[in-house]
């Protein structure tokens, strides 16, 4: 069973960068029909998503946080990961791992989540 | 404020049949296909529905998707207590370039 497990620091300060990185087990991290993507869901919420990127390092971001957001892939160690610089208050959050299904493109099939982790920004 | 409209809220008794609505617009729903989630409380979203209608294996056949035009809905039938959550549909959209998820609904199991 495909498990994706988020690791980061769960406080960061205004103005600095949150980083995150995802780790993927249980199945294939590299295929043609996945990608790998961020969704974050400020407290009490709906959902946001972040941004996807895929095995061989295309990107596609969220528009609004394009500026400030970098994301990255390692398939030596199926890992992805999130870099978001300048963050404020708005940017707090639990902020998800997920799998997207690309079958059908554009997809807004995230089939597979991580557990979240919680990111507050404050100093 | 969502470019996906949701209701708010939703409510329904044990075995009740409830339909949750998603409305978009010619930019996204009326030109891609539309996901739904359900997220319990405390945990992460699961996908109900992808490709507008499609359950992945393990989701039972009392959840269903329909997409009419520029409108989305997921019906609910032989409604359950553990089906109390909070539902999001979700598109993309070219005119924003972005992943849209609408507001989301909370469902009541009275």
């Amino acid at each position: 069973q495909l498990q994706l497990q988020e690791s980061g620091p769960g406080l960061v300060k205004p103005s600095e960068t949150l980083s995150l990185t995802c780790t993927v087990s249980g199945g294939s991290f590299i295929s043609n029909n996945y990608c790998w993507g961020w969704i974050r869901q400020s407290p009490g919420k709906g959902l946001e998503w972040v941004g996807t990127i895929c095995y061989r390092g295309d990107t596609y971001y969220n528009p609004s946080l394009k500026s400030r957001l970098t994301m990255s892939v390692d398939t030596s160690k199926n890992q992805f990961s999130l870099k978001l610089s300048s963050v404020t208050a708005a940017d707090t959050a639990i902020y998800y791992c997920t799998r997207v299904n690309i079958v059908v493109v554009p997809s807004s099939n995230f089939d597979y989540w991580g557990q979240g982790t919680l990111v507050a920004v404050s100093s | 404020q969502s470019v996906l409209t949701q209701p708010p809220s939703a409510s329904g008794t044990p075995g009740q049949r409830v339909t949750i609505s998603c409305s978009g617009s010619s930019s996204n729903i009326g030109s891609y296909t539309v996901s739904w989630y359900q997220q319990a409380p405390g945990t992460a979203p699961k996908v109900l529905i992808y490709t507008n209608n499609q359950r992945p294996s393990g989701v039972p056949d009392r959840f269903s998707g329909s997409k009419s035009g520029t409108s989305a809905s997921l019906a609910i039938s032989g409604l359950q207590s553990e089906d109390e959550a909070d539902y999001y549909c979700a598109v993309w959209d070219n005119s924003l370039n972005d992943v849209v998820f609408g507001g989301g609904t909370k469902l009541t199991v009275l």
